[in-house]
């Protein structure tokens, strides 16, 4: 069975801080990783994809993704309480091709 | 619809009986997804259609849940002889595609069994 591994937090930040989310994958083959993000009683939304190994930034959002280590973070720079959410990683392993969830990292940003 | 659809929003429903949950995707996505999510839990995968067609029902959890799609549009999950277990939020999803990555969620329907 693929999975996914995240902590599930609570992570808290303070605001102004850089929130570090990571998360580990158990299948080598797959190539596209994403970050969804939850909050709370609401439906995810994606956030962040990436196919390459590195970085990948957009705004204050950056995921990093190491195949080799099966390993895939997001920062997010200058945290906001906002950002206070879950934050699930998802990659393409399930037997239909579908997209398996993690069961998300809790993010909770202190003003 | 300017986004995915779902209803109904909350269904309390006694043990035993059948429930009916709809999905009316973003008009023109082909694939569209279920997904179970108990509290405090992750998204468990059910079944996805590509088209009308649902390639796989492995994902479903027992013999009691059914889907179908029709018109390459609205989708139903049809749980019968509920049970507690059952309790959770359906969450549907629909893409523009297979394998695209970008999945857009309705805002789920929160089922309760007593």
């Amino acid at each position: 069975q693929k999975e996914v591994e995240q902590n599930s937090g609570p992570l808290s930040v303070p605001e102004g801080a850089i929130a570090s989310l990571n998360c580990t994958y158990s299948d080598r083959v797959s190539q596209s990783f994403f970050w969804y993000r939850q909050y709370s009683g609401k439906s995810p939304e994606l956030i962040m994809s990436i196919y390459s190994n590195g970085d990948k930034e957009d705004g204050r959002f950056t995921a990093q993704l190491n195949k080799a280590s099966q390993y895939v973070s997001l920062l997010i720079r200058d945290s906001q309480p906002s950002d206070s959410a879950t934050y699930l990683c998802a990659f393409y392993g399930g037997s239909q091709g579908n997209l398996i969830f993690g069961k998300g990292t809790k993010l909770s940003v202190k003003p | 619809g300017a986004g995915v659809s779902q209803s109904p929003s909350n269904k309390v429903t006694e043990k035993g009986k059948d429930v009916e949950l709809r999905c009316d995707p973003i008009s023109g996505h082909t694939a569209l997804y279920w997904y179970r999510q108990r509290l405090g839990q992750g998204l468990e995968f059910l079944i996805y259609f590509q088209g009308n067609s649902a390639p796989d029902k492995s994902g479903l959890p027992s013999d009691r849940f059914s889907a179908e799609r029709t018109g390459e549009s609205v989708s139903t999950l049809t749980i019968q002889r509920t049970q507690q277990e059952d309790s959770a939020v359906y969450l549907c999803a629909s893409s523009s595609g297979h394998l695209t990555g970008e999945l857009f969620f309705g805002e789920g329907s929160r089922l309760t069994v007593l």
